[in-house]
């Protein structure tokens, strides 16, 4: 059984368009996370719900919507995609302890 | 805000012990310090965690001294299979609290 699982894995857009990324944990965490890991290989957090309230909003571009339907969810919406939001993201979640577990990743290439 | 250090690369042979040290000056109180370990195209995994002294788990040791500044993951004989990068991260327990992954540690392991 998958703990935390992400869709799509690979994502190709075109500059302009939106598209949304899906992210379901099944650990029965209170919190998650969305990263982007960009080319560089730095991991950098965007967004953090606890219990599907927003916690952690890092300086993220407001075109970057998360939606916490429940607190096994979190997916995340981008407008207007550019060739900058290239990168992969990664979705978490953990429990009270802490530590976090990761999905597998969405691999979005914007062109 | 605890920001951590740790070098870029190492390499070692198969069946040798491996500790990779992490420096984190301005590590809060309430601050834990957990490593992961990212394989490509993988998301991060989660090894190990602690606050103080020492802790041991099935895959690895962690190694806090009483100042809490640094931190140092030992890996037991290790294998090809842990070539990957390795990250320290220091956070509170709270969903709310600050969380930067650094650069990491590509280890590199040789047979």
């Amino acid at each position: 059984d998958t703990a935390v699982s992400q869709t799509p894995k690979y994502l190709v857009t075109q500059m302009g368009n939106d598209k949304s990324i899906k992210c379901e944990q099944n650990l029965g965490h209170d919190t998650m996370y969305w990263y982007k890991q960009d080319s560089k290989k730095f991991l950098k957090i965007m967004f953090s719900y606890n219990n599907k309230e927003l916690i952690i909003n890092e300086t993220v571009p407001n075109r970057f919507s998360p939606k916490s339907p429940d607190k096994a969810h979190l997916n995340l919406h981008i407008n207007s995609l550019e060739l900058g939001d290239s990168a992969v993201y990664f979705c978490a979640s953990s429990p009270i302890t802490g530590e976090q577990y990761f999905g597998p990743g969405t691999r979005l290439t914007v062109t | 805000l605890a920001k951590t250090t740790q070098p870029i690369s190492m390499d070692s042979y198969e069946g040798q012990e491996v500790n990779i040290t992490c420096s984190h000056n301005n590590i809060a109180t309430n601050d834990y310090i957990t490593w992961y370990q990212q394989f490509p195209s993988q998301g991060p995994r989660f090894i190990i965690q602690g606050y103080k002294t020492k802790v041991t788990n099935e895959v690895a040791s962690l190694f806090i001294p009483a100042d809490r500044k640094s931190s140092t993951l030992s890996l037991p004989r290790v294998s090809l299979s842990d070539t990957a990068v390795y990250y320290c991260l220091v956070g509170g327990y709270s969903s709310a609290s600050k969380i930067i992954f650094g650069s990491g540690t590509r280890l590199s392991i040789r047979p």
